[in-house]
């Protein structure tokens, strides 16, 4: 149980493009789910918290409106990293909490690399 | 001070040994811990979570936790190349569902055969 998924695994694009990643939870329901930025050699970073059904709540200094956070329903996030630049290019990983507690479940994570 | 603290290492240790890896935290509300292991370019997975003070088991892996103390610590009885990894320390305010997890900056275990 508690598995999580991420699509795509990896992604390049080109500077100034936008891209979407989802991350579901396949065998349980999500009201919250996070996601996270590593970049090489670093520990996780949290960007975001979101609630299904209402806003996102970002970290300090995380730019809202660069990393857009859709929560549509209870299985589904989607992250969308807008006009991305090389200093996107990460390690994105999302996680999601079945409950009752707060053990997280990560999913595997999706690689952008920004040219 | 930072939230919470591991060292970083690398812990070396040899194949059949136990590995003992640390963890202190700043905030004495913490109410739930969790011990996370990761793969070189590989996501988090979770191996074990304590809410409550002394020892809890799974397998090779034991969970100690002190509040008083504000320290968690895993051991790793019997260990295998396979436990080669980065191991995670996080730690959350209550025991509910939904909160936001603070990490520590990881400890790199490596055993040595």
């Amino acid at each position: 149980g508690a598995v999580v998924s991420q699509h795509p695994s990896w992604v390049i694009c080109k500077s100034g493009t936008s891209v979407k990643i989802e991350c579901r939870s396949l065998d349980f329901q999500a009201t919250t789910m996070f996601w996270y930025r590593q970049f090489p050699k670093q520990s996780l970073m949290l960007m975001a918290t979101s609630n299904e059904g209402s806003k996102a709540t970002y970290e300090q200094g995380v730019e809202k409106d660069k990393f857009l956070i859709n929560h549509a329903s209870l299985t589904l996030s989607t992250l969308t990293v807008t006009s991305a630049h090389p200093e996107d290019s990460s390690f994105y990983i999302c996680s999601a909490n079945p409950g009752p507690y707060n053990e997280q479940f990560f999913g595997p994570g999706t690689r952008l690399t920004v040219l | 001070q930072k939230e919470v603290e591991q060292n970083s290492g690398p812990l070396s240790v040899p194949e059949g040994a136990i590995a003992s890896l640390n963890c202190t935290y700043s905030d004495r509300g913490s109410q739930s811990f969790f011990w996370y292991r990761q793969y070189s370019g590989k996501s988090p997975e979770l191996i074990m979570s304590i809410y409550s003070n002394g020892d809890k088991e799974d397998g090779r892996f034991t969970a100690q936790l002190n509040k008083a103390s504000q320290y968690v610590s895993l051991l790793i009885r019997d260990s295998q190349p396979s436990d080669s990894a980065t191991y995670l320390c996080a730690v959350a305010r209550s025991t509910g569902g939904g909160n936001k997890l603070t990490f520590g900056t990881g400890t790199q275990l490596k055993v040595e055969l």
